[in-house]
């Protein structure tokens, strides 16, 4: 029963790069989240997904890109890694039901971009 | 304003105490509340929910709703130094994500 997954836990990457942020559930859940947590800024949402194929912006989505082929998976990919962009990233997930809206976090990413 | 204030604290009680920690959203329309503690280092955990007004007991935990003040709480009561944490307020508007606050640092003193 692994839940949530989030791979890889620590980053490490160039100015300029692109990376990739894995996030994987097993609870079939419809909804899927990418947010970023920074001091003195709170977790932000970077983008969400309603379903497979179905993506929206968050309040913070410029530089990054989300696909979401399977339900299971929601990966998140900064284009071109700027060191704005080091943060702690977590990927949460919901049931698509309306008899419960309650969310659940993964493991979380850090990622520093130097 | 902020769409969920929180005061960042810290909030210290002794051990035994209750805590209080408080929470202001500012959109009306907000159905779906949650309470959610974050230990330094880790991942934020769901330890309540809330949808209607009045109390919600789960244990140690109640969480109060007053959609009239636009306001939510969260009271632990046997407050112990396991409680030290960070707790988010966060609010569920429309049917997307959730918005939080910035969080109220606890810390229990033994």
């Amino acid at each position: 029963d692994a839940g949530i997954t989030q791979s890889p836990r620590y980053k490490i990457t160039e100015t300029g790069r692109q990376v990739t942020l894995m996030c994987h559930q097993t609870w079939s859940h419809s909804y899927m989240f990418w947010y970023r947590q920074d001091l003195g800024h709170g977790l932000r949402l970077i983008y969400y997904s309603a379903a497979a194929d179905i993506t929206d912006k968050g309040e913070v989505s410029d530089g990054y890109v989300v696909s979401r082929s399977k339900t299971e998976n929601f990966p998140l990919t900064l284009e071109s890694a700027t060191r704005s962009q080091t943060s702690v990233y977590f990927c949460a997930s919901r049931s698509g039901t309306s008899a419960s809206y309650e969310q659940y976090f993964g493991p979380g990413t850090r990622l520093t971009v130097t | 304003q902020k769409e969920v204030e929180q005061n960042s604290g810290p909030l210290s009680v002794p051990e035994g105490a209750i805590a209080s920690l408080n929470c202001t959203y500012s959109d009306r329309g907000s159905q779906s509340f949650f309470w959610y503690r974050q230990y330094s280092g880790k991942s934020p955990e769901l330890i309540m929910s809330i949808y209607s007004n009045g109390d919600k007991e789960d244990g140690r935990f109640t969480a109060q709703l007053n959609k009239a003040s636009q306001y939510v709480s969260l009271l632990i009561r046997d407050s112990q130094p396991s409680d030290s944490a960070t707790y988010l307020c966060a609010v569920l508007t429309g049917r997307r994500a959730l918005t939080f606050g910035s969080g109220t640092r606890l810390q229990v003193q033994p």
